[in-house]
């Protein structure tokens, strides 16, 4: 299957900084990418979908300018959290699609765990 | 109501039994169904993708969807101490490259 990598794997920083991590498809282009955020013990929530070269859509509830979502192309998406607070602290994962592929489903990266003190 | 919910588990059972994980939804527009792994601290990994209602089988794995009752389900036949993970049930509108609603996992652990 198709490998999509994250970086950092793991990150802590202090209260008010900003914190920017990438989404990379390996080995295939992907038209669209994903962001979700999981808590422990509960269920990934999307939080926005980018496609390349567009203005990422963003889910209900979720604050554009806290979550700046960029995809600048069709390997890489990134996403940074400004002036991150502790209750930002969660599993960020990303995923990547490539329309028109089959299967048709989305791959998915090994997560980055954020932790804001 | 949450849109998707799934049974909480932990699940803990034996090597070599049959495990049946469910999840039901709300939203009768949902036609692709999902069935992620994903170990402690990794993304989720697709096992099973559905269209509609019916069964699908894979190997020690079966998927079954019923519209009608808004019910997914995975079976893990002979289980093993690898398959212990948290199975998550996805579910989309239109196809496995949009939107994905997710119940909230069900920690599954098979014991020697």
């Amino acid at each position: 299957g198709a490998v999509v990598s994250q970086h950092p794997s793991w990150v802590i920083c202090k209260s008010g900084t900003s914190v920017k991590i990438e989404c990379r498809s390996l080995d295939f282009q992907a038209t669209t990418m994903f962001w979700y955020r999981q808590f422990p013990k509960q269920s990934l929530m999307l939080m926005a979908t980018s496609n390349e070269g567009s203005k990422a859509t963003y889910e209900q509830g979720v604050e554009k300018d806290k979550f700046l979502i960029n995809h600048a192309s069709l390997t890489l998406s990134t996403l940074t959290v400004t002036s991150a607070h502790p209750e930002d602290s969660s599993f960020y994962i990303c995923s990547a699609y490539q329309s028109g592929e089959s299967p048709n489903e989305q791959f998915f990266g090994p997560g980055t765990r954020l932790t804001v003190l | 109501q949450k849109e998707v919910e799934q049974d909480p588990g932990p699940l803990s059972v034996p090597e070599g039994a049959i495990v049946s994980l469910n999840c039901t939804y709300s939203n009768s527009a949902f036609q692709y169904f999902m069935w992620y792994r994903q170990y402690s601290r990794k993304g989720p990994e697709l096992l099973m993708y559905t269209y509609s209602s019916g069964n699908k089988e894979d190997g020690r794995f079966t998927a079954q969807v019923d519209k009608s009752s808004k019910y997914i389900s995975l079976f893990i036949r002979d289980s093993q101490p690898s398959d212990s993970a948290t199975y998550l049930c996805a579910m989309s509108e239109t196809g496995g490259g949009n939107k994905l609603t997710f119940g909230t996992g069900t920690q599954l652990k098979v014991e020697l």
